[in-house]
């Protein structure tokens, strides 16, 4: 069936580096992927998504970039600050109606 | 506050209770979502409704859980006979048919804690 991995589960870094997380599809008729940042006992918020047709995707210091060919993508934050320290998320669709969440990444940054 | 609303925001039952969840969506959106969240994992699918009609359920959803959404507006998520497996937090999520589509904005969550 359909699959969604996300790596790494736990990530820390210095305030100020960058961070990388990225995921693997399995369905290779995905065409929309975004990326949820969710603090604790919030809800998942949407940070930033990317459609099939481009390669990436920029918003200030969030940027996400697609290998369709490879069916992984990955969220990139530079320039990291304490209020990046979450848990993101990474969903792909998983068939026609539903999507299917990564397993998370819990970011620390630290000051 | 237009966004996603969830009641009751946390509920605490005994084993062997039935607990029914409600989500308001924004309001103009026709795609409504349930979720379930465990600690330390993503949101697992467990239905889908276009409007009134549901159109896909996770084989998680075992016969003790149902969903409705009468008016197409807003849906309620019944469990019956709860077990501790089915503490959780359950998500609500709705979107709108078109081009974002895919977008989906999530309401705040009811934890449920079964005893």
């Amino acid at each position: 069936g359909e699959n969604v991995e996300q790596h790494p589960s736990t990530l820390s870094v210095q305030e100020g580096d960058s961070a990388v997380i990225k995921c693997t599809y399995s369905d290779s008729a995905s065409n929309y992927f975004p990326w949820y940042k969710q603090e604790l006992g919030k809800r998942p918020q949407l940070i930033i998504d990317i459609r099939s047709n481009v390669g990436e995707k920029k918003d200030q210091r969030i940027a996400v970039t697609l290998n369709k060919t490879a069916k992984h993508f990955s969220l990139h934050i530079t320039e990291t600050q304490p209020e990046d320290s979450a848990v993101y998320f990474c969903a792909a669709p998983g068939g026609t109606y539903k999507y299917i969440f990564g397993t998370g990444t819990r970011l620390k940054v630290l000051a | 506050d237009t966004g996603v609303s969830q009641n009751p925001r946390h509920k605490i039952t005994k084993r062997g209770q039935n607990v029914t969840f409600r989500c308001d969506p924004i309001s103009e959106h026709n795609r409504l979502y349930w979720y379930r969240q465990t600690l330390g994992q993503g949101p697992e699918f467990l239905t889908y409704f276009q409007n009134e009609a549901q159109l896909e359920k996770s084989r998680l959803l075992s016969d003790r859980f149902s969903a409705e959404r009468p008016k197409g507006s807003f849906s309620t998520l019944e469990i019956q006979r709860t077990e501790q497996g089915d503490s959780a937090m359950y998500l609500c999520a709705s979107s709108l048919s078109g081009r974002a589509s895919e977008t989906q904005y999530f309401g705040p969550g009811t934890r449920l804690l079964v005893l």
